[in-house]
């Protein structure tokens, strides 16, 4: 999985209660992104950043929360207010944001489950 | 919304048979396209990439083609085998993000 890793691959949470996933890489990529997948779907974009403290909504940015303090770490919240949460979320990350060669690494993912 | 979509959810092939994956995108400006593998329950993986000034580029056994005037994208795989097997997604760089398409599934069977 390229050296990122996503924590933990399953995780279960009530109604109502926020929940953060990890992301962690150890390539020395400046850009990390959160993607959404859902059964049968591509990807969707969640969030992405480009630069340590710096980050910008994606396609479906609502209900979810992001911090860039470190270079190696892109924790996602799923906050309450995200109405429909479960899916499986991958972290990528890359080299640079734009241009071609941009080839993005995806972590291993982790599938969350609202009971 | 997405801007890259496939032509088929699935693909069911024989083994040793080749492959062809297909996927259509709509940005006549996208410039640099990658195929992702994503085997059952973990993340995707890049297998080949090719740039708009390019119409055809081989891997091992992959190959992408670019047909630029009519926006489609293709992946062959040559003597599918059984670990072929899985959801094969093409992306295209539009500005500085990556559109994914909704995947096909290949199944291999032996």
């Amino acid at each position: 999985d390229g050296g990122i890793t996503q924590s933990p691959k399953y995780l279960f949470r009530k109604e109502g209660q926020n929940v953060t996933l990890s992301c962690e890489q150890n390539l020395n990529h400046d850009a990390m992104y959160w993607y959404r997948q859902d059964p049968g779907q591509g990807l969707r974009l969640i969030y992405y950043s480009q630069i340590v403290n710096d980050f910008q909504k994606g396609d479906i940015a609502e209900g979810y929360s992001v911090s860039r303090e470190k270079k190696e770490s892109f924790p996602l919240t799923v906050t309450s207010a995200q109405k429909n949460p479960t899916a499986f979320y991958l972290c990528a990350s890359s080299r640079a944001l734009a241009g071609p060669r941009n080839e993005q690494f995806f972590g291993p993912g982790t599938r969350l489950t609202v009971l | 919304g997405e801007s890259v979509g496939l032509h088929l959810p699935t693909l069911s092939v024989q083994e040793g048979d080749n492959s062809i994956i297909n996927c259509a995108y709509s940005n006549s400006a996208s410039d640099y396209f990658i195929w992702y593998k994503q085997e059952s329950g973990k993340g995707p993986q890049f297998i080949i990439d090719i740039r708009s000034n390019m119409d055809k580029r081989q891997g091992q056994r992959v190959t992408v083609l670019l047909n630029k005037t009519v926006k489609h994208l293709s992946l062959q795989i040559a003597a599918t085998q059984p670990g072929d097997s899985a959801v094969y997604f093409c992306a295209e760089l539009a500005g500085t993000a990556l559109i994914f398409g909704k995947g096909t599934t290949l199944s291999v069977s032996s």
